[in-house]
C-alpha cells in the first residue's frame, strides 16, 4: 500500500510569505502529526490532529498551524515566513496513536 | 519539559554489536520509541517499548527501563547498511506525541 505522501517536495519562499504543505497518510490511518527537522534543533514536534482534531501541540509561535480533513488528509500553514523556518518538515502518520509512526519524505522549505 | 540524551556519534565496525543508550526526563510518559533515519530520507520505526524488558526484531533489539529512565537499542552483526541516525523519542499525550532524542550517528566501518 502507499506511504505517507508529501507535497511539495521542494519550496523556495521569499522571507514574509506564507506557505502550505500537504500530507496524505496510509490509507485507515487517522492521526497525523508534523515536525520540523533541523540540524541544530533535530526533529521538533509541531502538532498531531485525529479525526480532525488537534490532540497535541507543540512549542511553536502560532505562525504555524495545521488542519486535517474529513479523509484524514493534513496541512499545515506557515505565515509570515522568517529565514529561521527553512527546514525540512515532516509528516507522520498512525493508525490511532504514535506508538509506531511512518514518514513521509517531507518537506524541505528554504526561506531567503 | 522533556528532555533526552543520547550520545552524538557511535563508531563500530561490521559485524560487530553496538549499544545506544538513551535517558529521559518527562512526565505523561507512554512509551519509548527507536527511528533509524539515513541521509537524506525519512525516519522509519524500528521498535517501541512501553513495558520494561527486551524486545527483539531480527538483528535490533530494544531495552525499557521505567523506573531508571532509561532504555538502549543494541544493533547485532552490524551491517555496512546500518550506517545511519538513530532516535529515541519518548512517546507522551497519551500515546499521540512524540518527542525525539538528538539522535546518534552511528557509523559502520569495514
Amino acid at each position: 500500500k502507499a506511504g505517507v505522501t508529501q507535497t511539495p517536495r521542494y519550496l523556495i519562499k521569499t522571507r514574509g510569505q506564507q506557505v502550505t504543505l500537504s500530507c496524505s497518510p496510509i490509507s485507515g490511518h487517522r492521526s497525523v502529526s508534523w515536525y520540523q527537522q533541523t540540524p541544530g534543533q533535530g526533529l521538533q514536534f509541531l502538532f498531531e490532529y485525529f479525526s480532525e482534531t488537534q490532540r497535541n501541540k507543540g512549542n511553536f509561535p502560532g505562525r504555524f498551524s495545521g488542519r486535517q480533513f474529513s479523509n484524514s488528509r493534513s496541512e499545515m500553514n506557515v505565515s509570515t515566513l522568517e529565514l529561521g523556518d527553512s527546514a525540512l518538515y515532516l509528516c507522520a502518520s498512525s493508525l490511532v496513536d504514535n506508538t509506531e509512526a511512518f514518514f513521509g519524505q517531507g518537506t524541505r522549505l528554504t526561506v531567503v | 519539559g522533556q528532555s533526552l540524551e543520547q550520545p552524538s556519534e557511535v563508531t563500530a565496525v561490521e559485524g560487530a554489536i553496538v549499544q545506544i543508550n538513551c535517558t529521559y526526563q518527562t512526565s505523561g510518559f507512554y512509551g519509548l520509541s527507536w527511528y533509524q533515519q539515513h541521509d537524506g530520507g525519512a525516519p522509519t520505526f524500528l521498535s517501541y517499548n512501553a513495558l520494561d524488558g527486551l524486545e527483539e526484531t531480527g538483528r535490533f533489539s530494544s531495552f525499557l527501563s521505567r523506573s531508571d529512565s532509561y532504555g538502549y537499542l543494541l544493533l547485532q552483526e552490524l551491517q555496512m547498511k546500518d550506517s545511519a541516525s538513530y532516535f529515541c523519542a519518548v512517546v507522551t499525550g497519551g500515546g499521540n506525541k512524540l518527542t525525539f532524542g538528538t539522535g546518534t550517528q552511528l557509523k559502520v566501518e569495514l
